[in-house]
């Protein structure tokens, strides 16, 4: 069973410029949650992804996008960044539509933003 | 919304027992989750309490009393590779997880 992967490990951009992380869900799971977790804090819910749908949103501006792909695998894409984008960036996978209370997440890209 | 606390750090010797305290405010949910994440690492899932009263796997042990909005997760015979940040999580039924901000364990020899 292959677990969840993302790509890349480290980004470093400018303020203003645009990123896409890419997400593969762990084998079996069709449901894709990102996160963005500062340092020091608890990952906070960008928005999540249900047979290529997505399916709920946090509190995040219109900037941060996504897409879901047949063979569930995602990619979130920033707009514009900001230096308060700096973060991990964490993906999770699920089975079944909806809040999952066990959820698979991936080693998490760290996105620096100078 | 929800809101979670938990105590930002705390400290305890090998071998002994620890428990890692969440109080939250929700206007309703579904359980709660407690997730390990090691510096560097990914958050691993613990354990989940749908109903109140303890839940036991293995070393660790979860609680949930929902009319003290109050739960606790519980490791025994600790081990240095308990060292980590844990987290306590609120399954809303709204498609995602809201996490508090996290407890970081440190365990002495």
């Amino acid at each position: 069973e292959t677990g969840v992967t993302q790509s890349p490990t480290h980004l470093i951009k400018t303020r203003g410029q645009q990123v896409t992380l890419r997400c593969s869900s762990q084998s079996g799971h069709n449901t894709v949650s990102w996160y963005q977790q500062a340092l020091g804090q608890g990952p906070q819910f960008i928005f999540q992804y249900y047979r290529e749908e997505e399916n709920g949103r946090g509190n995040f501006p219109p900037r941060f996008s996504g897409l879901q792909f047949p063979n569930y695998s995602s990619e979130l894409n920033v707009n514009a960044l900001e230096l308060d984008d700096s973060a991990l960036y964490l993906c999770a996978s699920s089975s079944g539509q909806g809040s999952s209370y066990e959820q698979y997440f991936g080693p998490g890209t760290r996105l620096t933003v100078t | 919304g929800q809101s979670l606390e938990q105590p930002s750090e705390v400290t305890a010797v090998e071998g002994a027992i620890v428990q890692i305290n969440c109080t939250y405010q929700t206007s309703g949910f579904y359980g709660l989750s407690w997730y390990q994440q090691h510096d560097g690492g990914a958050p691993t899932f613990l354990s989940y309490n749908a109903l109140d009263g303890l839940e036991e796997t293995g070393r660790f042990s979860s609680f949930l009393s929902r009319s003290d909005s109050y739960g606790y997760l519980l490791l025994q015979e600790l081990q240095m590779k308990d060292s980590a940040s844990y987290f306590c999580a609120l399954d809303t039924g709204r498609r995602a997880l809201t996490f508090g901000s996290g407890t970081r364990l440190q365990v002495q020899p």
